[in-house]
Parts: structure tokens; C-alpha cells; sequence
């Protein structure tokens, strides 16, 4: 998985708690991106970074943010979890912006 | 509105036989178009991709045929092998700016 890695790989949470998910990088790509994967809808983007603080939203980017304040990580947080943020979570790095390669992935249940 | 168009949503093909899936987009000014794979469980997987200046292009069984005026790309995933069974995804871009993914197909591949 292009030495990317994505903590906690399983989470269950209660509505209403706040969650916050990790994805690490260990190639020192410039470009970090978050996707939510459900059925029916394919892969869609929800925030991304180009670089160390700077972030932008993605088409999906409501009840979600974001930081990054190393390189290496980045950070998703779902600020009061809803039964509607129940998917699975893939972050991807990409060192010029166009090829991107993906973690495993988080499964988040949201109850 | 969605801005990169699949089909079909899912495939089944004889083992031997040739794969074929379908992708359209809007935006004339994406200019990088890559095929991801996906197995179950797992993140998606860069397979190929092409840039608008090109028609084609072959990487083992696997091409990317562009047609720019009609704004459409496909998959073509010659001899079909049931190691093929996946899901599928297409996906439109400019560089530094976000991915949007088609919804995906899913190939089953028939020994």
C-alpha cells in the first residue's frame, strides 16, 4: 500500500461523539486526500492537502475537517459522528498531484 | 451533478474474453484520466492512465482507449482472467486539483 498506513483500521462510534481518523505516510508525498466510499456512489473526495497547513474541501466535505501539520500525516475529523458518516474511509498520497495511491482503508460505523 | 459517468455497473465475461468498460465526463479541462482496481477488503490500486494528448495506451492486457471530441474513455482488459474479478473505477482530474471517480464496475471473470 505505497507505505501508507490508516489508523484505527475498524471503529464503531456512537452518534453525536466526535471522531478523529489518521493516515500516515511514510513516502513524503506532497498531496494527501481523504475519500468516503459507499455503495452505489464509488469513491468521493472529502477534504485534501497540498502541502503542511494547507487544506481544501473536496464535493463532500460537510460535518468533516481536517489538518495537517506534518508531512506525513494527516488527520480527519468527524466533529459529532451521524449514522449518515457510516463508510468506508480511504486516504491516498500523491506525489505531483495526478498518480494517487491508497491506504487499506478505515471502516467507520457510526450507531 | 456527477461529473464522471460509468457503465456498466457490473460484467460478467467468459475467461479468454475481452472486458470492456465505459466512462464519459464533462469538464474539458481534466487532463489526466486513470483506471483504478479494486479487490474486496482492499484499497484501490493505480492500474493505468492516460493524458488527453494520446488515444491509446497498452500496458499488458490492459488499454485505455480516449476519445476527446466525444469526451469518453474505456477499459479494455483483453483475455480476461477470473484474477480480474474486481471492481473497477475510472476517474477525471487536473493536476493539483481533485479526483472525481466514476461509480464503478464490477467484473466478474467466468473460468
Amino acid at each position: 500500500d505505497a507505505g501508507i498506513t490508516q489508523s484505527p483500521r475498524h471503529k464503531v462510534t456512537e452518534t453525536g461523539t466526535p471522531v478523529t481518523l489518521r493516515c500516515h505516510q511514510t513516502e513524503n508525498h506532497r498531496y494527501m486526500y481523504w475519500y468516503r466510499q459507499d455503495p452505489g456512489h464509488g469513491l468521493r473526495l472529502i477534504h485534501y492537502s497540498y502541502g503542511v497547513k494547507d487544506t481544501d474541501k473536496g464535493e463532500v466535505s460537510d460535518g468533516y475537517s481536517v489538518s495537517r501539520s506534518k508531512t506525513e500525516d494527516f488527520l480527519l475529523t468527524l466533529e459529532s459522528a451521524t449514522s449518515s458518516q457510516t463508510s468506508v474511509y480511504f486516504c491516498a498520497i500523491s506525489r505531483q498531484g495526478y498518480e494517487q495511491y491508497f491506504g487499506p482503508g478505515t471502516r467507520l460505523t457510526v450507531t | 451533478q456527477q461529473q464522471v459517468k460509468q457503465s456498466p455497473q457490473s460484467l460478467i465475461v467468459q475467461k479468454g474474453g475481452i472486458s470492456i468498460i465505459n466512462c464519459a465526463y464533462e469538464n474539458t479541462a481534466f487532463d489526466y484520466f486513470p483506471w483504478y482496481q479494486q479487490f474486496p477488503g482492499k484499497g484501490p490500486a493505480l492500474l493505468i492512465a492516460i493524458r488527453p494528448d494520446v488515444s491509446e495506451k497498452k500496458e499488458g492486457r490492459f488499454t485505455i482507449s480516449f476519445n476527446k471530441s466525444a469526451k469518453q474513455f474505456s477499459l479494455h482488459i483483453m483475455d480476461s482472467q477470473p484474477g480480474d474479478s474486481a471492481t473497477y473505477f475510472c476517474a477525471a482530474s487536473s493536476i493539483g486539483n481533485q479526483f472525481y471517480f466514476g461509480t464503478g464496475t464490477s467484473l466478474t471473470v467466468i473460468p
